[in-house]
């Protein structure tokens, strides 16, 4: 049961360029989420899927975009890469069942991402 | 709009004493409310959960917290610390309608042998 599968786990891209970050989950999960950390400002929330063929906006949107292609994937893609997106980012599923049982997020092992 | 915000960036205290974190959410709807902890160099954690039932929620190493809905707090609370308790520590709100998840700014707590 691999859980959370993150990639890459470190990038390093040029003010300008554009990159997907993947993400998939083999726990059945309705809800995917991507996250980044930042120090001193916890995690922030860029954009989230409730379920399969829906996204919505988090808190920090802006110079992202996010696919959820299937239950399974959901990626999230930097069309032009600014320094300000050096961060390290964070997929997470959970099972949002409403009722609380197992309910938890599941965390990729993370993106150290560098934009130069 | 949903936010989270707790309220002390920085906690340092000595073994044995008590804790609590606070921890205020704006939302009008019902929510679904969490503690994480981030031990450094390791992932996030779940402390504890409410959903729904008792307001006081008891937790993993010997954590709880009070959902209090007239004030929307969720505070964390210690009887008495360990150095192992040493870590970050995150709120996060979930909106039970929308499954938008979102975190408070983190609290450090450095626990002195």
């Amino acid at each position: 049961n691999a859980g959370v599968t993150q990639t890459p786990k470190f990038q390093v891209l040029k003010t300008g360029q554009s990159m997907t970050l993947q993400c998939a989950q083999d726990m059945n999960h309705n809800s995917m989420y991507w996250y980044r950390q930042d120090p001193g400002m916890g995690l922030r929330l860029i954009y989230y899927s409730a379920s399969e063929g829906t996204t919505d906006k988090g808190e920090v949107p802006n110079g992202y975009n996010v696919s959820r292609l299937n239950k399974r994937e959901f990626s999230l893609r930097l069309e032009s890469a600014a320094p300000s997106q050096t961060s390290v980012y964070f997929c997470a599923s959970s099972p949002l069942t409403g009722t609380g049982n197992n309910e938890k997020l599941f965390f990729g092992s993370g993106t150290q991402l560098s934009v130069l | 709009a949903q936010s989270v915000s707790q309220h002390n960036h920085h906690v340092i205290l000595s073994e044995a004493a008590s804790l609590e974190l606070g921890c205020n959410y704006s939302y009008g709807g019902t929510v679904n409310l969490f503690w994480y902890v981030q031990y450094p160099g390791q992932h996030l954690q779940l402390l504890l959960k409410y959903f729904s039932g008792d307001p006081l929620v008891k937790g993993i190493k010997g954590f709880e917290a009070e959902f209090i809905k007239s004030k929307f707090s969720f505070n964390l609370r210690k009887p008495s610390v360990q150095w192992s308790d040493t870590a970050e520590y995150f709120c996060a709100v979930r909106s039970s309608n929308t499954g938008k998840l979102i975190f408070g700014q983190g609290t450090t707590l450095q626990v002195k042998p």
